[in-house]
């Protein structure tokens, strides 16, 4: 089965800060990944997803995501952090067979953003 | 946003009672799904729906049975609730749920067993 490892529960950045969330994959051939954000009170959104066509994904609000293969890693980015950007991310990965049993979720990460 | 709508939003209940959440889409989507979101485990998939009456178990099932009459209803039954059962549940859905194509999620229930 597949699944993705978040590496830290919380991150802290200061407001205008290199944001870097971590997502490490377990799979033997390439998989679909997404990333989520969850906002208090709300469902989850997409922030964005691989899917084979390139490496470098740019999403919603800023954010982009690199796959590399070599690493099995799929880590967010933003390049300046805004207040607006604390959440809770989710990464994501897809089901190889065929997906339509959904997603399996990392345990997520909370960003806290310091003024 | 995607025409999802879940009820009730908060529900209090006591240990041994039947309690029903509903996932209510407007989007024709086939695919539907209910997951459970509690903190150190980030989501977890309970039952999924691949069309009308036809659903499956996912990780989390025990304890949890899905109907769905309609392909816009999507509903969650807790037979007998149990306190591991407080918890907020998600639903979601796909348009094609193939492995490529994302989840849209509803805001959630936030369910509490006394």
């Amino acid at each position: 089965a597949q699944s993705v490892t978040q590496l830290g529960s919380h991150v802290s950045v200061s407001e205008g800060a290199l944001v870097l969330l971590r997502c490490n994959y377990s799979s033997s051939v390439p998989p679909y990944l997404f990333w989520y954000v969850q906002y208090p009170n709300q469902g989850l959104q997409l922030l964005l997803k691989y899917t084979s066509a390139a490496t470098l994904v740019k999403g919603i609000n800023g954010f982009e995501a690199e796959f590399k293969k070599s690493e099995t890693s799929f880590h967010l980015t933003k390049p300046s952090a805004h207040m607006s950007d604390a959440a809770e991310y989710f990464c994501a990965v897809s089901d190889l067979r065929g997906g339509a049993d959904g997603l399996t979720f990392g345990k997520g990460t909370h960003l806290i953003i310091q003024p | 946003d995607a025409g999802i709508t879940q009820s009730p939003r908060h529900k209090v209940t006591e240990t041994g009672t039947p309690v029903t959440l509903r996932c209510h889409q407007t989007e024709n989507h086939r695919y539907m799904y209910w997951y459970r979101q509690d903190p150190g485990h980030g989501l977890r998939l309970i039952h999924y729906s691949y069309g009308v009456k036809d659903t499956d178990k996912g990780e989390v099932s025990d304890g949890y049975s899905v109907s769905r009459s309609k392909t816009e209803d999507f509903l969650l039954t807790l037979e007998s609730a149990t306190s591991s059962q407080t918890s907020v549940y998600f639903c979601a859905i796909s348009e094609s749920g193939t492995e490529n194509s994302p989840l849209h999620f509803g805001n959630g229930t936030r369910l509490t067993v006394t």
